[in-house]
């Protein structure tokens, strides 16, 4: 069955560079696309970036700058770079399968503190 | 970005009862609607996708409509394995956006 799995520090220091992995099963990565999604404590949900299934990227405007996407089809993995983090980045990160959102890893809590 | 505005917040009913969740979005999004439980530590999971299309394994209690701007989820009869978050997500156009949920919860 179709599975997408977050991991990465809980804990990561402002400024420093944030690295999460979403680990799939079930489906190939040439197939469909992955995306990751944010939440921040108490807010709502936000749509952080795209790799598509040809392997191009697309990131959120706010967060174009300092966002990085890629994977390794080989190993079912897709990852998300984020560097100079702040406070504000402090959320659960989602990986979450399709345009369309279909399947959701369970999420990883990330905080941004010294 | 397409604003989607969910409503209530937050939501207080009883087993059995009737339960309507909306999502209102700031222009046309055809049927391009999706709707997601969410429970705490858990992932999203999809229950109704493109306004009132059930997804594989959902309890047909659940029920979605609505088109253009104005989307609601239904759920016909409340059982207790439905305390959870609700939200919905518009996929007609770039960047996603989502409504900020309903939080529901027993009376």
């Amino acid at each position: 069955q179709v599975q997408l799995k977050e991991s990465g520090p809980g804990l990561v220091q402002p400024s420093q560079t944030l690295s999460l992995t979403c680990t799939v099963s079930g489906f190939s990565l040439t197939s469909n696309s992955v995306h990751w999604v944010r939440q921040p404590p108490g807010k709502g949900l936000e749509w952080v970036g795209a790799i598509w299934s040809g392997g191009s990227t697309d990131y959120n405007s706010a967060l174009k700058s300092r966002l990085s996407i890629s994977r390794d089809t080989s190993k079912s993995q897709v990852f998300l770079k984020m560097n100079s983090l702040q406070t504000e980045d402090t959320a659960i990160y989602f990986c979450t399968r399709s345009g369309r959102f279909d399947y959701w890893g369970q999420g990883v809590m990330v905080t941004v503190s010294s | 970005d397409i604003q989607m505005t969910q409503s209530p917040s937050f939501l207080s009913a009883s087993v059995g009862d009737r339960v309507t969740i909306n999502c209102k979005a700031s222009q046309n999004i055809n049927r391009y609607l999706n709707w997601y439980q969410q429970k705490l530590g858990e992932a999203p999971k999809l229950l109704i996708y493109n306004a009132n299309s059930l997804q594989t394994g959902i309890p047909s209690r659940f029920s979605g409509s609505g088109s253009g701007t104005d989307f609601t989820l239904t759920i016909s009869s409340l059982q207790p394995e439905d305390v959870a978050t609700y939200f919905c997500l518009q996929h007609n156009s770039w960047p996603r956006t989502f409504g900020a949920g309903t939080k529901l919860e027993l009376k």
